[in-house]
């Protein structure tokens, strides 16, 4: 069974630009969450899907948005990029009603 | 606002011994879940245990067991028989049971860095 699988790993890009990270969840598992790990911030919640509604959403400014898509994949969005938006962003997927989540291994990104 | 605590940044064990890995939370909740997350430098976040708070049984999975006291809002993390497999960046998460909301909002500890010596 496939694990969670999230593209790129990598990523660098320059302040102002925007960026699209996906999310592909294990197959039957529609919620789909999206978490930003940084080294002074921690790791904190962005927002989760479920069945293409967003159903929660984190304290993040307008810039970062997503969606999910009727096979449950997820996309984020990051509008005009910062400096300070550099970070490991963390997708994880769970069964409907389940209690615990499985995570990607995540996307780094850098912006220069 | 719930939040959770982990006040060890570093700690260190020698091979073979036993560990503890501390975690504190704060909830007006009555009903929760727990989890102890293990992220390796590969950067994958792995599940290590969960405890549902409705439960007085402290859950086991092989070398991993908790200590689960509700009335003090604590959470520890028992690691046995330490391997060098076992260095990682150690996370404690809370998550509401959200009947009908998020299932997928965890809360996060700052981490604790753990060390295995041979």
């Amino acid at each position: 069974k496939a694990g969670v699988t999230q593209t790129p790993r990598y990523l660098i890009k320059t302040r102002g630009q925007q960026v699209t990270l996906s999310c592909s969840p294990i197959s039957g598992h529609r919620s789909v969450s999206w978490y930003q790990q940084t080294p002074g911030q921690g790791l904190q919640f962005l927002f989760e899907y479920f069945s293409e509604t967003q159903r929660n959403k984190g304290n993040f400014p307008g810039r970062f948005s997503g969606r999910q898509f009727s096979n449950s994949r997820s996309e984020m969005n990051v509008s005009t990029l910062e400096l300070g938006d550099s970070a490991l962003y963390l997708c994880a997927s769970t069964q409907t009603e389940g209690i615990s989540c499985v995570f990607g291994q995540g996307t780094r990104l850098t912006v220069v | 606002a719930q939040t959770v605590t982990q006040s060890q940044p570093e700690m260190s064990v020698q091979e073979a011994e036993t560990v503890t890995l501390s975690c504190t939370y704060d909830t007006s909740e009555s009903d929760y879940y727990l989890f102890w997350y293990k992220q390796p430098p590969s950067r994958q976040m792995i599940l290590v245990i969960r405890q549902e708070a409705y439960k007085q049984q402290n859950a086991t999975e092989n070398r991993f067991s908790v200590n689960f006291q509700k009335a003090a809002k604590s959470f520890s993390l028992k690691i046995s028989d330490s391997q060098l497999g076992d260095a990682a960046m150690y996370f404690c998460a809370y998550r509401s049971a959200g009947y009908g909301g998020s299932q997928g909002n965890l809360i996060f500890g700052k981490g604790t860095k753990l060390s295995v010596k041979p």
